[in-house]
């Protein structure tokens, strides 16, 4: 069954950078990589996203690998408010998102 | 601007009752999504929209869930019959179309008892 893995949970200090992996080993060459994560309550929020090459926007940066099997999502300095489970994604040729169980983050002060 | 809205937010039914959930979608989105998230998992596609064809219904776990969009902006899922394995997050994203990102409303958690 198609999945992204993930670690279940992380910890990071607080104004540290917090990498969070992920292994999409089943992709394909033209699905790309979804980040969203979710705040407990709430809905899923939109990340980041690529396809081959590394993106960086305001809110995170990410790093693909050559092979695209894997992937790395980085918060530059993380917040208390960057608490929540992380999800990496991606998209098949049917436009479903794909997804994992997630890695639950924990900012600590 | 405003987001996507679902209601209700939440909804308790007893087993064997219909339900249905709405889902609002950002105006103007052309692709709407439904999900259905389990406690501790991530989310699970179940169909998918494009205006008002449901181009994708695979993820639909039963013919008791149904799902239509039939003016291409508002969304409902119904359920028939409820079971308890029903119980879950239902969620519901909207997008301008089908290769952006989706921008997913706050949820519906159903509970069936």
């Amino acid at each position: 069954d198609a999945k992204t893995t993930q670690p279940p949970s992380m910890d990071c200090a607080e104004g540290r950078a917090a990498n969070l992996p992920c292994n999409h080993s089943t992709i394909s060459g033209n699905e790309y990589v979804y980040w969203y994560r979710q705040i407990h309550s709430q809905g899923p929020q939109y990340i980041i996203h690529g396809l081959k090459n590394n993106e960086t926007n305001e809110m995170a940066s990410l790093i693909i690998t050559e092979d695209r099997k894997s992937s790395t999502l980085i918060l530059p300095h993380a917040t208390l408010r960057d608490t929540a489970v992380y999800y990496c994604t991606y998209m098949d040729s049917n436009y479903q998102l794909i997804w994992g169980a997630g890695t639950k983050l924990i900012i600590k002060p | 601007g405003a987001g996507v809205s679902q209601s209700p937010r939440y909804k308790v039914a007893k087993r064997g009752q219909d339900v249905a959930l709405r889902c609002d979608p950002i105006s103007g989105h052309v692709s709407l999504f439904w999900y259905q998230q389990a406690l501790g998992q991530g989310p699970e596609f179940l169909t998918y929209f494009q205006n008002e064809a449901q181009l994708d219904k695979s993820g639909l776990p039963s013919d008791r869930f149904f799902a239509e969009r039939p003016e291409g902006s508002v969304s409902t899922l119904k359920i028939q019959r409820t079971q308890q394995e029903d119980s879950a997050v239902y969620l519901c994203a909207s997008s301008p179309s089908d290769l952006y990102e989706q921008y997913f409303g706050p949820g519906t958690r159903l509970t069936v008892t």
